[in-house]
């Protein structure tokens, strides 16, 4: 089986450009996550549907971020207008169900200059 | 909120030596999981290891164990027979049984020495 994949891997930008991540669960999974990481925060949750449904974007860190699930296969994360500090590694993950391993993707390295 | 806490930011191995990563949690919670993930320089989250807070029994997978301790709220990493590729960084999560989210340590990175 496939597992989660997202794109692009790397994404250098210049600051104030629209920033779009994509991501495809593992199929059958009903939870999708997006994590930010930082070498100061470490692994922040930012976002999470359940049945494409966003359940909780407390982690959203200002509403420069926005995340979609149009359907069960695929989310995108958005950056409107992006910024430096947003540079980190955004990993998206997929559950079965609550309290099931998180299977990570790849991650996207983004640098915004 | 809960809490983890993993104590040694970078520790080392010599190859086919044992080594133990560190691992605290705070929870009012009495049901929950934990989970160790490795991330190695390509970046990839790996799960290693996961274990339900109502067994007893330690999680074993191969050369990698945990010594789970409930009262104390310790999740410990247990590596046997380090080899090269073991080299990584480990994060230790948690799971409340009520919630969809996974709570992570800051990662301890383990070297392993030829």
């Amino acid at each position: 089986d496939a597992g989660v994949i997202q794109s692009p891997r790397h994404e250098v930008t210049e600051m104030g450009q629209e920033v779009t991540l994509r991501c495809k669960p593992i199929s059958g999974h009903d939870y999708l996550f997006w994590y930010r990481q930082t070498m100061m925060r470490g692994l922040e949750l930012l976002i999470y549907f359940n049945n494409n449904v966003p359940i909780d974007d407390s982690g959203m860190p200002e509403d420069r971020f926005s995340a979609k699930m149009p359907n069960a296969s695929f989310s995108t994360l958005k950056i409107q207008p992006s910024e430096p500090r947003d540079s980190a590694v955004y990993f998206c993950a997929s559950s079965l169900y609550s309290n099931q391993p998180q299977h990570f993707g790849d991650g996207t390295r983004l640098s915004i200059l | 909120a809960q809490t983890v806490t993993q104590s040694q930011p970078e520790m080392s191995v010599q190859e086919a030596e044992t080594v133990t990563l560190s691992c605290t949690y705070d929870t009012s919670e009495s049901d929950y999981y934990l989970f160790w993930y490795k991330q190695p320089p390509s970046r990839q989250m790996i799960l290693v290891i996961r274990q339900e807070a109502y067994k007893q029994q330690n999680a074993t997978e191969n050369r990698f164990s945990v010594n789970f301790q409930k009262a104390a709220k310790s999740f410990s990493l247990k590596i046997s027979d380090s080899q090269l590729g073991d080299a990584a960084m480990y994060f230790c999560a948690y799971g409340g049984a009520g919630s969809y989210q996974l709570t992570f340590g800051k990662g301890t990175k383990l070297s392993v020495i030829p």
